[in-house]
């Protein structure tokens, strides 16, 4: 299995550009999210899918959009780049919602740059 | 509403020593899930360690333990003998009951540990 795979690994975009960051998981995991990951502000969570057709909103939804077609994909959309995207950005998924112990499984990441 | 707090922001331990990395968090739920993840300087997370809070007894898994007090809401993790490679950053996290079916993560904003030889 090759898990949580992410592309691409690093981007650089200019202010106003959009662009999709490509999330898939091989694990027939039912749970899929994004989170950015700041500088001393830890992880916080952009959109989140609990199953193919379904999608909702995190903490910082805003300047993103996502869908949910399959269950391996979820990319994560940016609309029109801002300099406050600038972030490292993580995909994750999980199975057996609803069961206690189950842990997130993240990908490598995209450190993205907007200037 | 849910919250981490991590209060260290960066930590010194000696090689083969043990070490403690302080996480509290607050939640009303009576049924929710703790997490504890390494981050490297090569960027990737990694999961460590897991405790509901009906277990009864404190998570192990290897050389880590969390030191679970659910009265205090304090979720700990300690390391034993430290090596040059658990130099990173550590997050602790809590599932959100409300978020996503509960896979939604609620993270701290970690603590960076350094081992020195």
């Amino acid at each position: 299995n090759a898990g949580v795979t992410q592309t691409p690994k690093f981007q650089v975009l200019k202010t106003g550009q959009s662009m999709t960051l490509q999330c898939a998981q091989d694990m027939n995991h039912e749970y899929m999210s994004w989170y950015r990951q700041d500088p001393g502000m830890g992880l916080r969570l952009i959109h989140y899918s609990v199953g193919a057709g379904i999608t909702d909103q995190g903490e910082v939804p805003n300047g993103y959009n996502v869908s949910r077609s399959t269950t391996e994909d979820f990319p994560l959309r940016l609309l029109s780049a801002a300099p406050s995207q600038t972030s490292v950005y993580f995909c994750a998924s999980s199975y057996g919602l609803g069961t206690p112990s189950y842990e997130q499984y993240f990908g490598p990441g995209t450190r993205l740059t907007v200037t | 509403a849910q919250k981490i707090t991590q209060t260290q922001p960066g930590m010194f331990v000696q090689e083969k020593e043990a070490v403690t990395l302080d996480c509290t968090y607050d939640t009303s739920d009576q049924s929710y899930g703790l997490f504890w993840y390494k981050q490297p300087s090569s960027g990737e997370m990694i999961f460590l360690i897991y405790q509901g809070s009906y277990d009864e007894q404190n998570a192990t898994e290897g050389r880590y333990s969390l030191n679970f007090q659910k009265a205090r809401k304090s979720a700990n993790l300690v390391i034993s003998a430290s090596q040059l490679g658990d130099s990173a950053m550590y997050f602790c996290a809590m599932r959100d009951p409300y978020g996503g079916s509960q896979g939604n993560l609620i993270f701290g904003k970690g603590t960076k540990l350094s081992v020195k030889p």
